[in-house]
């Protein structure tokens, strides 16, 4: 197992267009959140699936972004119409319940982003 | 609403030095607290994590404590060297979901 891979590392656009990024969680992991950071900042929850559920999504998630998570496997986050306040470090994470305690999330393991730049 | 507050904002130390960071939460009724290590530009890798019910955790030079009641976690990383350079963030888990809220991180420069 590899941990979570997340693709691409880098992306530059420029404003107004769509972009995706994928993420793989490790492979027995049945949670996947996705958070935002800024330059300084500690990162910023947007979205949760439990398997291909999404439970819950932040604010900070506005009617430009989806994530998806077909079959509860990889999951995907769309910014539709990006503008410069999008460019950040979009990372991804996964989880697993902790061992003994009944649906309480366990240790999060985070892949090692992807940026995004907006010109 | 949860807040989480880390301070210092940076640290400097000279080799060898024990380091002590720092971490605060609002609101005791945390399920977790994890420790995390982030270099400039990569993702973050996890250190220590401390479920509710435990005082500390230990992995080698590093060790956290986490008091509830205060709101409180402390890392300790003894015997600091240069590579232990870097930000150091902690999260509070407010809910069951493993959700994490985090503060801002702690930048350590360990000197030669």
């Amino acid at each position: 197992d590899t941990g979570v891979s997340q693709d691409p590392r880098h992306k530059i656009t420029k404003r107004g267009q769509n972009v995706t990024f994928r993420c793989d969680p490790i492979s027995e992991h049945n949670r996947l959140y996705w958070y935002r950071q800024t330059l300084g900042q500690g990162p910023e929850f947007l979205t949760y699936f439990q398997n291909e559920a999404q439970l819950e999504k932040s604010r900070l998630l506005s009617d430009r972004f989806s994530a998806e998570r077909p079959k509860g496997s990889f999951s995907t986050l769309e910014i539709q119409r990006t503008e410069q306040g999008d460019s950040a470090m979009y990372l991804c994470a996964s989880s697993f319940p902790s061992p003994g305690l009944a649906g309480v999330g366990g240790e999060l393991f985070f892949g090692e982003g992807s940026r995004l730049t907006v010109l | 609403k949860q807040e989480v507050t880390q301070i210092p904002a940076a640290l400097s130390v000279p080799e060898g030095e024990n380091l002590v960071l720092n971490c605060s939460f609002t609101d005791s009724a945390i399920y977790n607290l994890q420790w995390f290590r982030q270099d400039p530009g990569k993702g973050l890798t996890s250190l220590l994590l401390i479920q509710s019910s435990q005082r500390e955790q230990t992995s080698g030079r590093l060790n956290a404590s986490l008091d509830k009641s205060s709101g409180r976690s402390t890392l300790y990383i003894a015997a600091s060297q240069p590579g232990d350079s870097a930000t150091y963030l902690c999260a509070a888990t407010p809910d069951s979901w493993g959700k994490l809220q985090f503060g801002a991180g702690t930048q350590v420069v360990v000197t030669p």
